[in-house]
């Protein structure tokens, strides 16, 4: 069965203290791994797509990287605005409609 | 560029009774979804629109119909409302081709059954 799994489900963390996000997947064959970032009370906001084991790809402070297995969002030197919940989703070779969401990672930045 | 709007933001309904959720796109993107969003369980899909004409279940459909009644709207609709439907109400559109699969969302709907 498809499934994807993000941990921690809360992360606390002063500015500037990096950490990373954690996205797990097991899926039959993964078409693509897309990360969103969801503020209070809005819609997902899409923030990077990944398409195989070994990508990278960047964004201010965020950075997305891809193995088989999982993918990590790191946050480095976080400032408060980054606050957030932090969504990933999986799209398989079967279906390219149908996107498997994780519950989601809490991120609180504290000045 | 408004994106993916939906309507109403909010809407409080009493049990039995039946409404019409609304989402239109202004990217001319081919697919279009609906998701509902509750805590701890993440986004599930109700249904999706591949293409204009045709719809198709996801992972939670029962309760739910759909309408794509043209490439830029796409209609959800609640006949007889249950309060196990109180839940958050995400449209979402994508272009789904090799060009590009990420999805849009829209700003959500909060619905309330009594």
């Amino acid at each position: 069965e498809d499934q994807v799994t993000q941990s921690p489900e809360a992360l606390r963390l002063q500015e500037g203290e990096s950490s990373s996000l954690n996205c797990s997947y097991t899926v039959s064959g993964l078409r693509g791994l897309f990360w969103y970032r969801q503020d209070p009370g809005k819609g997902p906001e899409f923030l990077f797509t990944l398409y195989s084991a070994g990508e990278e790809k960047e964004k201010e402070r965020l950075k997305a990287t891809l193995t088989k297995k999982e993918s990590f969002l790191h946050i480095t030197a976080p400032k408060p605005e980054d606050s957030a919940t932090y969504l990933c989703a999986v799209l398989t070779l079967y279906n390219f409609n149908k996107f498997y969401f994780g519950s989601g990672t809490k991120l609180n930045v504290k000045p | 560029n408004a994106g993916v709007t939906q309507t109403p933001k909010f809407q409080v309904l009493k049990t039995g009774q039946s409404m019409t959720l609304q989402c239109a796109q202004d990217m001319n993107h081919n697919s279009m979804y609906w998701y509902r969003q509750d805590p701890g369980m993440g986004l599930r899909l109700i249904y999706y629109s591949a293409s204009e004409g045709t719809t198709d279940k996801g992972e939670v459909p029962n309760g739910y119909n759909v309408s794509r009644l043209n490439k830029r709207e796409f209609s959800l609709r609640l006949e007889s409302a249950a309060p196990s439907q109180t839940s958050v109400y995400f449209c979402a559109s994508s272009d789904g081709t090799v060009l590009s699969y990420e999805q849009y969302f829209g700003p959500g709907t909060r619905l309330t059954v009594t």
